[in-house]
């Protein structure tokens, strides 16, 4: 299996701040890297799939960049709302690994 | 809009067999790929494993001896069967729908995009 290394587990932040997450991948996963958010009680959201693309109707302060092994995903100027656990997640083969998570909170 | 709409029983006792169903609304089955992931609590994510509409499965392998995923075209549903359920395996399990971007010519990137609100089982004696 893939594993997925997620830095730091958590943070903390304000509103206004840039956020980075970062992953790594044990093997080489090309751009085969999507991004998750999850709130509490809530389902997972897709933000970024394959590295780099936005989903649609999800915020442009969101990004990602990143292939091969290390990936990053950045949040320009973090809002009340994004406050929330992020998930990586490889897709390029099976099984499908995610990320520890990292959690985002108020400072 | 697609909506996943999951149910199944909640509480089950250590060897019995967790069962759980999502019905897709409002868009194609065929096409896709469908998942299970679940969520332990306070703790992360999981892939359970998938189905296509032609009924091709893929694992876990670390629950692949006791994972059983299937499908009724008929009702756009796709089940989830866990057989000799023990506390680990107390979570909230997720349906939710994989799609596909083309990122290259033969290269494919695979995400879920669409998600149910999950439904939470415990495994208690």
């Amino acid at each position: 299996d893939i594993q997925m290394t997620q830095s730091p587990s958590s943070l903390s932040a304000s509103v206004g701040d840039r956020v980075i997450i970062t992953c790594r991948a044990s093997q080489s996963i090309s751009r085969d890297l999507n991004w998750y958010q999850q709130k509490p009680g809530k389902a997972p959201k897709v933000l970024i799939y394959a590295a780099s693309t936005l989903q649609s109707g999800v915020p442009s302060r969101f990004s990602g960049s990143g292939s091969g092994t290390d990936f990053t995903l950045t949040i320009s100027s973090l809002q009340p709302e994004d406050f929330a656990t992020y998930y990586c997640q490889q897709s390029y083969s099976s099984p499908r690994t995610f990320g520890q998570g990292t959690k985002v909170e108020i400072k | 809009q697609v909506q996943l709409q999951q149910w199944g029983a909640g509480l089950l006792k250590p060897s019995e067999t967790l069962s759980l169903t999502c019905t897709v609304y409002g868009g194609s089955f065929s096409g896709y790929y469908w998942s299970w992931i679940r969520q332990p609590p306070g703790k992360g994510l999981e892939w359970i494993g998938e189905i296509n509409h032609s009924g091709s499965t893929s694992y876990n392998p670390s629950l692949k001896s006791r994972v059983t995923i299937t499908l009724d075209t008929s009702k756009n549903q796709f089940s989830l069967k866990l057989s000799s359920v023990t506390a680990a395996d107390t979570a909230v399990y997720y349906c939710a729908r994989r799609s596909v971007v083309v990122t290259a010519p033969g290269k494919y990137n695979y995400y879920m995009d669409v998600w149910g609100k999950g439904t939470t089982v415990t495994v208690s004696s």
